[in-house]
């Protein structure tokens, strides 16, 4: 079944650049998304990227798809401490529903 | 343009009750999806509805059901609690139409978070 795996953990100072990874597994999927979680809120959709896409600027947000090997990444550009919070990358599978990954923490430290 | 709204934001429950919860879609949005969220299982699909019929459902046993009225609001409803169904539970709303494209952005509500004691 589709599966999507990114990394726990990221810890980055304030001012550089964060790059959360993920890995998918649904060759399908026509669209992949981030979204991003605050303490005790919901998800807040940040960007997405479609599949013939290689990469997707938005300010200081950049998606980057390799869809050969079924890597995508986002990174933030001078991280503030806002920025802390979970990231779920996700895919929407076949039946159109989204397969999310675990979420990766990001923390900002000042 | 208000977002989409989850009611109510905190349930206690105890075990053996049963628990509805509501959200209601972005204005023009037809496609109500619900989520659970738990630390163990992350985010996972409970089902999706559409011009009040669900249209797509997870892996989720029968005690899990929902609804959708026709001013699109859906309910999502849980009978026989189980401890195991605290959880954060989130609805999206979309623009999804009878025909499916892929390019549909799903906005989320804060969420309603159940715990079952």
């Amino acid at each position: 079944g589709e599966d999507v795996e990114q990394s726990l953990f990221l810890s980055v100072r304030e001012g550089d650049s964060s790059v959360i990874n993920c890995t998918y597994t649904d060759s399908s999927s026509t669209y992949l998304y981030w979204y991003k979680q605050e303490p005790g809120a919901g998800l807040q959709l940040l960007t997405y990227i479609f599949s013939n896409m290689d990469m997707k600027q938005d300010q200081r947000l950049t998606v980057l798809l390799n869809k050969k090997d079924k890597h995508l990444s986002l990174r933030i550009a001078d991280t503030q401490t806002g920025d802390s919070a979970i990231y779920f990358c996700a895919e929407k599978d076949s039946s159109y529903k989204l397969i999310f990954g675990s979420g990766t923490r990001l923390l900002v430290r000042p | 343009k208000a977002g989409v709204t989850q009611t109510p934001r905190y349930l206690i429950k105890t075990r053996g009750q049963q628990v509805t919860l509501s959200c209601s879609p972005i204005s023009g949005h037809r496609s109500v999806s619900w989520y659970q969220q738990t630390p163990g299982q992350g985010l996972q699909f409970l089902f999706e509805y559409f011009s009040e019929t669900q249209r797509n459902k997870g892996n989720f046993p029968g005690r899990f059901s929902g609804r959708q009225f026709s001013n699109s609001r859906s309910e999502m409803n849980v009978s026989t609690l189980e401890l195991g169904d605290s959880a954060l539970y989130l609805c999206a709303s979309s623009l999804e139409t009878a025909i499916r494209k892929s390019n549909t952005e799903a906005f989320f509500g804060q969420g309603t978070r159940l715990t079952v004691v």
